[in-house]
């Protein structure tokens, strides 16, 4: 079974600053994808970023980036230039290729506040 | 485009209960999916559609929860009776299948708080 830990329960950064989420995971897989979610007051889970764990290069979208470490099995998420809008919680996310492929895991989340 | 579409957003109904929460995916997306995410976790899979077929099910709680997605399009989930645990946001998602690793359209939730 897949787990995903996110060991920050909240993380609190001035507007323009950077904050950096930390996530890890355990799995048997060689291949999955992994994901950050934001998921803002509204409720409506957004896609921010994702890896394919047989990439080696992290992703960048604008941002956000991640550091992803396979071997350590970990996925933190960098922002940059944080902004009042980046307010929300943070989820990071594990989908195995394989069966029960499409099912995202998800950890237990870190919420971000970005302050004036 | 429109995204996912739920209703009702709020639900508040006393225990042993029924209740239904309603999907309206994105148009074009063949897979659905409905989560339950308690209060302070991550959401959680309760069943995948592929079209109308149920291709994972197993997080299901089979004796009180049932879903249909008639035509393969909106899919509505039910539970009869609720019970107070049950108080939790009930995701929808959506995706196309044949986009392995693919983004997951959410919808807003419905919040349901069973007294």
């Amino acid at each position: 079974a897949q787990t995903v830990t996110q060991s920050q329960p909240e993380m609190s950064v001035q507007e323009a600053e950077t904050v950096t989420l930390s996530c890890t995971y355990d799995t048997s897989e060689s291949n999955y994808y992994l994901f950050w979610y934001k998921q803002p007051p509204s409720r409506q889970m957004i896609l921010v970023i994702r890896q394919e764990a047989y990439k080696q290069q992290n992703a960048t979208e604008n941002r956000f980036s991640v550091n992803f470490q396979k071997a350590a099995k970990s996925f933190s998420l960098k922002i940059s230039d944080s902004q009042l809008g980046d307010t929300a919680m943070y989820f990071c996310a594990f989908m195995k290729t394989t069966d029960s492929w499409g099912k995202l895991q998800f950890g237990a989340g870190t919420q971000v506040v970005v302050t004036p | 485009e429109a995204g996912v579409v739920q209703s009702p957003r709020y639900k508040i109904i006393e225990k042993k209960q029924p209740v239904a929460f309603w999907c309206n995916p994105i148009s074009g997306h063949n897979t659905l999916y409905w989560y339950r995410q308690n209060l302070g976790q991550g959401p959680e899979l309760l069943i995948r559609y592929e079209n109308e077929e149920a291709v994972d099910d197993s997080q299901l709680p089979k004796d009180r929860f049932s879903a249909e997605r008639l035509k393969g399009v909106d899919s509505t989930l039910k539970i009869q009776p609720a019970e107070l645990g049950d108080s939790a946001v009930y995701l929808c998602a959506s995706s196309k299948e044949d986009r392995l690793g693919g983004e997951q359209y959410f919808g807003p939730g419905t919040r349901l708080t069973v007294t």
